[in-house]
């Protein structure tokens, strides 16, 4: 089955830089990977996602890159304000027409310092 | 709409004992999905659902048990509470699966002492 590794656990960086956050996985075939948010005591909230037939997608201040040939993607947040502390979770699935659930990695907890 | 709505958000059992986790959707999705969350981990799947009457094992089935009667609800069983199933619990739902957004309600802590 699918594995998904995420990097690093724990990531602070000051209010206004940037943060990156990289996963890889290990299907081949995984097709789709998005990102989650999760604030404290809330349910995962997708922020943005994108499909293997895509390199890179960007939504203001949040960008996915793809990378199929080293199965690797990552999380890029600019401009970095407090609301954006939570916790991070980057997944894969591969869809193929089943419907198996998403396989996530174990999560960042990103921390904007003021 | 109110999404996807759990209850209960709390709840603490005694080894052996037996409860039901809801899951409710108002969003007229196909797919449903349970997950736990263990501390520090990732989410992992439970089971997951296609459509009423049709359910399949996922990562980490063992343990509990599912049932999909209508589209709204996706009720979760847990049957012998074990310490090992102590964790949040999630459920989420998708319109059509595979390439598209999970919408997660907001958990349900469970303690098993």
């Amino acid at each position: 089955g699918e594995n998904v590794e995420q990097h690093p656990s724990t990531l602070s960086v000051q209010e206004g830089d940037s943060a990156v956050i990289k996963c890889t996985y290990s299907d081949s075939a995984s097709n789709y990977f998005p990102w989650y948010k999760q604030e404290l005591g809330k349910g995962p909230q997708l922020i943005i996602d994108i499909r293997s037939n895509v390199g890179e997608k960007k939504d203001q201040r949040i960008a996915v890159t793809l990378n199929k040939t080293a199965k690797h993607f990552s999380l890029h947040i600019t401009e970095t304000q407090p609301e954006d502390s939570a916790v991070y979770f980057c997944a894969a699935i591969y869809s193929g027409g089943g419907a198996d659930g998403l396989t996530f990695g174990k999560g960042t907890h990103l921390i904007i310092q003021p | 709409n109110a999404g996807v709505t759990q209850t209960p958000k709390f709840r603490i059992l005694k080894i052996g004992q037996s409860m039901t986790l809801q899951c409710a959707q108002d969003m007229n999705h196909n797919y449903m999905y349970w997950y736990r969350q263990d501390p520090g981990m990732g989410l992992k799947l439970i089971y997951y659902s296609v459509g009423a009457g049709i359910t399949d094992k996922g990562e980490v089935p063992n343990g509990y048990n599912v049932s999909r009667s209508t589209t709204e609800d996706f009720p979760l069983r847990l049957e012998l509470a074990a310490p090992s199933q102590t964790s949040v619990y999630f459920c989420a739902s998708s319109p059509i699966g595979g390439l598209n957004e999970q919408y997660f309600g907001p958990g349900t802590r469970l303690t098993v002492t």
